[in-house]
């Protein structure tokens, strides 16, 4: 069955304290690994999109790679803005679908 | 350009009723996604449609229906509501599709049944 698996579930970063978030992925015929991100009450916003394993892009403090099972989001000399919940999803070129994990909520603290 | 807008924002319906939700997407763009978000179960698929036509269904009851319109514009229907559907409602709209490019999502429809 096709998963997605984020962790760790919550993170509290001082302001500057860099870290990763991970996201596990077990998708038959993986054809794109997406990050998000969503603020409360509003609805996902588009990050990243990753095809490949090797494959890194990078926007702004955040850094996103992909392997052949998991994926990273690094965030460096992280800001208080930069607190939210933040997804990954891949899609399965198999079966047409979009599986998303339940996401990582990181809180920022100045 | 106009993001993604879904309408109402807001919805409060009794147990049994059925609504009907809203989502114009981005202009161009031909596929629209339907996802319920809820706190336990994260963000799940519904339903895909594109050029008017069904592409891909996830695992929902029957009860959850939707359709899409020669303009693209895309309604989400349910039926005989129950309290466990209470949740966020989200649209996402691509040019082509989830496989090809990102999505963009709208702000959602919180339905909340009493």
């Amino acid at each position: 069955e096709d998963q997605v698996t984020q962790s760790p579930e919550a993170l509290r970063l001082q302001e500057g304290e860099s870290s990763s978030l991970n996201c596990s992925y077990t998708v038959s015929g993986l054809r794109g690994l997406f990050w998000y991100r969503q603020d409360p009450g509003k609805g996902p916003e588009f990050l990243f999109t990753l095809y490949s394993a090797g494959e890194e892009k990078e926007k702004e403090r955040l850094k996103a790679t992909l392997t052949k099972k998991e994926s990273f989001l690094h965030i460096t000399a992280p800001k208080p803005e930069d607190s939210a919940t933040y997804l990954c999803a891949a899609y399965s070129g198999n079966t047409g679908k979009l599986i998303f994990g339940q996401g990582t909520t990181l809180q920022v603290k100045p | 350009k106009a993001g993604v807008t879904q309408t109402p924002r807001y919805l409060i319906k009794t147990r049994g009723q059925q609504v009907t939700l809203s989502c114009s997407p981005i202009s161009g763009h031909r596929s629209v996604s339907w996802y319920q978000q809820t706190p336990g179960q994260g963000l799940q698929f519904l339903f895909e449609y594109f050029s008017e036509t069904q592409r891909n269904k996830g695992n929902f009851p029957g009860r959850f229906s939707g359709r899409q319109f020669s303009n693209s514009r895309s309604e989400m229907n349910v039926s005989t509501l129950e309290l466990g559907d209470s949740a966020l409602y989200l649209c996402a709209s691509s040019p082509l599709g989830s496989m090809n490019t990102e999505a963009f999502f709208g702000q959602g429809t919180r339905l909340t049944v009493v």
